[in-house]
């Protein structure tokens, strides 16, 4: 079964700083990984998606995740956070074609500071 | 275009009672499902649909039910609320390989 891990329940950043939020996942067969963004008190928007292909996914708002097969790794990175940008972020897999059976990870709270 | 609708945004109930979320998609999408938002447990998936008539347990179904009688619509009822079922719940819907689209929830109090 697949499972997602988030390894870091909250990154507090100063604005304009770097960020890498982590996220491991397991599975044995194909996998497709997503990250959303949860800001508060609205639902879940997509922040970028793996399917195939290239293993860098650009995403919106200058979020970016590299996908590493050996080291079985999602990790989101963004080179300069706002203050915008504090939410929470989930890491999202499943294994096989079903996107509507995803398994999430428990989160990772983004608090920037001026 | 409305996306994922879901009624109401805010409920509470007591012990024992019953009631139903609703969760309405103009897309046309195939796939609708149901999960439940914990503090720390991130989303859990409670039942999915993979079209009208067809549904099926997810991760945590027990207390919950469904049905998809239409390609729009997928209402999730609690029969006999409990304190446990306090959550944040959220309906999705994508269609084929497309990633989920999420409604703004339903934020549900059992007291």
């Amino acid at each position: 079964a697949q499972s997602v891990t988030q390894l870091d329940s909250q990154v507090p950043v100063f604005e304009e700083a770097p960020v890498e939020l982590r996220c491991n996942y397991s599975s044995s067969v194909s996998v497709y990984l997503f990250w959303y963004v949860q800001y508060p008190n609205q639902g879940l928007q997509l922040l970028l998606k793996y399917l195939s292909g290239s293993t860098l996914v650009k995403g919106i708002n200058g979020f970016e995740a590299e996908f590493n097969k050996s080291q079985t790794s999602f990790h989101l990175r963004k080179p300069s956070v706002h203050i915008s940008d504090t939410a929470e972020y989930f890491c999202a897999g499943n294994s096989g074609g079903s996107n509507y059976k995803l398994t999430f990870g428990k989160g990772t709270l983004l608090t920037v500071n001026p | 275009n409305a996306g994922v609708t879901q009624t109401p945004k805010f409920q509470v109930l007591k012990t024992g009672q019953s009631m139903t979320l609703q969760c309405a998609q103009d897309m046309n999408h195939e796939y609708m499902s149901w999960y439940r938002q914990d503090p720390g447990m991130g989303l859990r998936l409670i039942h999915y649909s993979v079209g009208a008539g067809i549904t099926d347990q997810g991760e945590v179904p027990n207390g919950y039910n469904v049905s998809r009688s239409t390609t729009e619509d997928f209402p999730l009822r609690l029969l006999s609320a409990a304190p446990s079922q306090t959550s944040v719940y959220f309906c999705a819907s994508s269609y084929r390989n497309s990633p989920l689209h999420f409604g703004n929830g339903t934020r549900l109090t059992v007291t």
